[in-house]
Parts: structure tokens; C-alpha cells; sequence
């Protein structure tokens, strides 16, 4: 079975200080590992993914991830936020070969305050 | 290109009558997934079409529940008999599923909310 944990429902941050948003997960095969983003009253769309290759992945609106095996993360970070990164982030995980449903985390989320 | 679209954006109904949700994928999209999203909550997977293999149906929370698939593209989300418990956002997500990569690509989402 696989897993995905976010570790903070809600990261509260002030502008323009640096963020990292936390996933761990859990499986017996190899991954691929995404970061979606939700704005409010919007579906999801894809920050960043790993598939394989280097473990520092970057995605749009300056986000960064990095894979890290031993550990079993992927955390998110930016290094400096702004008020329209407030939003909804999820973690999600697949696997290759067998079933292309990813598993999704619960979900964090970021409030930037001004 | 055209996105994922979802018909209606908002659904109000009545406890016990039925409700049909519509999903637009990507054109060429061989995966097409239905999401429910509850206020404050994450995503619960419900249901999952690839190609022509048989769905997915493993996340359905009831028989209430069906979903179909037309054509390989427009798919319909059924709910029979709704419930209050039934509320939330339902999203819908396609995916060309090639080795390797099978990032989704999601729908704005319907909000049905059941009085």
C-alpha cells in the first residue's frame, strides 16, 4: 500500500519570507511524485513533478522541490512568497506500472499574510 | 488549448432527486478521473476510466453512485437519490497516461450542494 502525509494542514507565512510546505510518503515501489496547486474556487493544477533524473525539481511561479529517497520526502519551498501563492497545495504520489490513480495528500494550506 | 471543462460550475437540488455532472476532458486524453472534494477537505477519489479497459469503480461511497464514459471523452457522474452528506465540490481530471507521466489535468469542479 502507498501513502502520501502532509505534515501541516496550514502554514501561516508573511510576505516575501521563505516557505517550505512538507510531504512524506510511504511505498514499496518506485515513484513519481507531484505538488498540485488549488486557488480558491479553482481545480487543481500541476506546480511541479519528479519523475526521475536530478531530485531538485522546479516548477512554475518560482517553486522548488526536492526528492529525497533516504527520507522518503519531496517538500515544497519558495524563497520568497507573495499574497497570490495563498492557496491550497497537495502532494501526490503514483507509482509505475499497476494503476495510474495517484494517492493524494490532505492537503496544506498557505496563508501569506501582507 | 482547451482545458478540462465541467457542466454546471454550481448544482442546488432537493434531497432524493437525482443529479448528473458533465465532464469535457483534453481531447486525446486516454485517463479520465472523478474527484469529490468536501469543504475543508481533501480529494476522495471515486472513480477512474483508461481507454477501454472496465473503470475504476473502487471509490464510489455507494451504489448511488455511477458514472460512464462515452466515446472515450464526455463523461457523465450520476447521483441517484441525493443525500445532504452528497454536498461538496466533485472535480474531474484527465490524464494522457504514457509511461512514466501521468500528471492530471483538473476541471474547474461542480459545487452540489443538496437542500
Amino acid at each position: 500500500a502507498q501513502s502520501v502525509t502532509q505534515l501541516d494542514s496550514q502554514v501561516p507565512v508573511f510576505e516575501e519570507a521563505p516557505v517550505e510546505l512538507r510531504c512524506n510518503y510511504s511505498s514499496s515501489v518506485s515513484v513519481y511524485l507531484f505538488w498540485y496547486v488549488q486557488y480558491p474556487n479553482q481545480g487543481l493544477q500541476l506546480l511541479l513533478k519528479y519523475l526521475s533524473g536530478s531530485t531538485l525539481v522546479k516548477g512554475i511561479n518560482g517553486f522548488e522541490a526536492e526528492f529525497n529517497k533516504s527520507q522518503t520526502s519531496f517538500h515544497l519551498r519558495k524563497p520568497s512568497v507573495h499574497i497570490s501563492d495563498t492557496a491550497e497545495y497537495f502532494c501526490a504520489l503514483g507509482t509505475s506500472g499497476g494503476s495510474y490513480i495517484p494517492t493524494f495528500g490532505r492537503g496544506t494550506s498557505l496563508i501569506v499574510h501582507p | 488549448g482547451a482545458g478540462v471543462s465541467q457542466s454546471p460550475s454550481n448544482k442546488v437540488t432537493e434531497k432524493g432527486k437525482d443529479v448528473e455532472l458533465r465532464c469535457d476532458p483534453i481531447s486525446g486524453h486516454t485517463a479520465l478521473y472523478w474527484y469529490r472534494q468536501s469543504l475543508g477537505q481533501g480529494l476522495e477519489f471515486l472513480i477512474y476510466f483508461q481507454g477501454n479497459s472496465a473503470p475504476d469503480k473502487s471509490g464510489l461511497p455507494s451504489d448511488r453512485f455511477s458514472a460512464e464514459r462515452t466515446g472515450g471523452s464526455v463523461s457523465t457522474l450520476t447521483i441517484q437519490r441525493t443525500q445532504q452528506e452528497d454536498s461538496a465540490v466533485y472535480l474531474c481530471a484527465s490524464s494522457l497516461v504514457i509511461s512514466g507521466s501521468y500528471e492530471q489535468y483538473f476541471g474547474p469542479g461542480t459545487r452540489l450542494t443538496v437542500t
